[in-house]
């Protein structure tokens, strides 16, 4: 039973630090692994995908890494800010399935 | 290309009641999903529908729930005699069997809280 584990859970930075957000999984036959971003009480908001062939993504202030055969992706977040206050999650899709499964994220607070 | 949309954003109900969630994904997305999340918890996977075919269920999905997309476009979600535990955020996602990533894309949820 593939299970997704987000470390730290919860992490309070001053503005314009440097951040590493931790996931791991335990079933390394993923499709692919998206990291997302939630707001408190709303929906997901879709950061980076990840195919399984793939070694890392980029976007703006955002990178993440795969290393599948270790089971970990990381996403980092360059000279963080206040508006990047939210809930990180990870979630792979394996093989033969459609569905994703989610670890239990990381809550990130940026103060000024 | 206005997103996924979900209604009502907010439910509040007795328990015993029966509800309804309607979700309407990206248009041209043939690919819907319904997952529920927990307060502190990631969301978990509860069933998907490749166009009108319901093509998995969780066991989290018992007899009282039940998901329907009759044309493939649109799909609701009912459960019946609800009970405390079913207080959660019910999300919906959609993505495309033609995108090369599958990226699935979510709606911004319906809080159910069972009174």
């Amino acid at each position: 039973k593939q299970e997704v584990t987000q470390i730290p859970a919860a992490l309070s930075v001053p503005e314009g630090e440097n951040l590493v957000l931790n996931c791991s999984f335990t079933d390394s036959a993923i499709y692919n692994l998206q990291w997302f971003r939630q707001d408190p009480g709303k929906g997901l908001t879709s950061l980076l995908l990840i195919q399984s062939s793939q070694r890392e993504q980029t976007s703006g202030r955002l990178n993440a890494s795969l290393d599948k055969s270790s089971g970990r992706s990381t996403l980092y977040i360059a000279a963080s800010q206040p508006g990047d206050s939210a809930t990180y999650l990870c979630a792979v899709d394996l093989y033969n399935t459609d569905k994703l499964i989610f670890g239990t994220g990381t809550r990130l607070q940026v103060f000024p | 290309d206005t997103g996924v949309s979900q209604n009502p954003r907010h439910k509040i109900t007795k328990r015993g009641q029966n509800v309804t969630f309607r979700c309407d994904p990206i248009s041209e997305h043939n690919r819907l999903y319904w997952y529920r999340q927990t307060l502190g918890q990631g969301p978990e996977f509860l069933t998907y529908f490749q166009n009108e075919a319901q093509l998995e269920k969780s066991r989290l999905l018992s007899d009282r729930f039940s998901a329907e997309r009759p044309k493939g476009s649109f799909s609701t979600l009912e459960i019946q005699r609800t009970e405390q535990g079913d207080s959660a955020m019910y999300l919906c996602a959609s993505s495309s069997q033609r995108e090369s990533t599958d990226t699935q894309y979510f709606g911004p949820g319906t809080r159910l809280t069972v009174l």
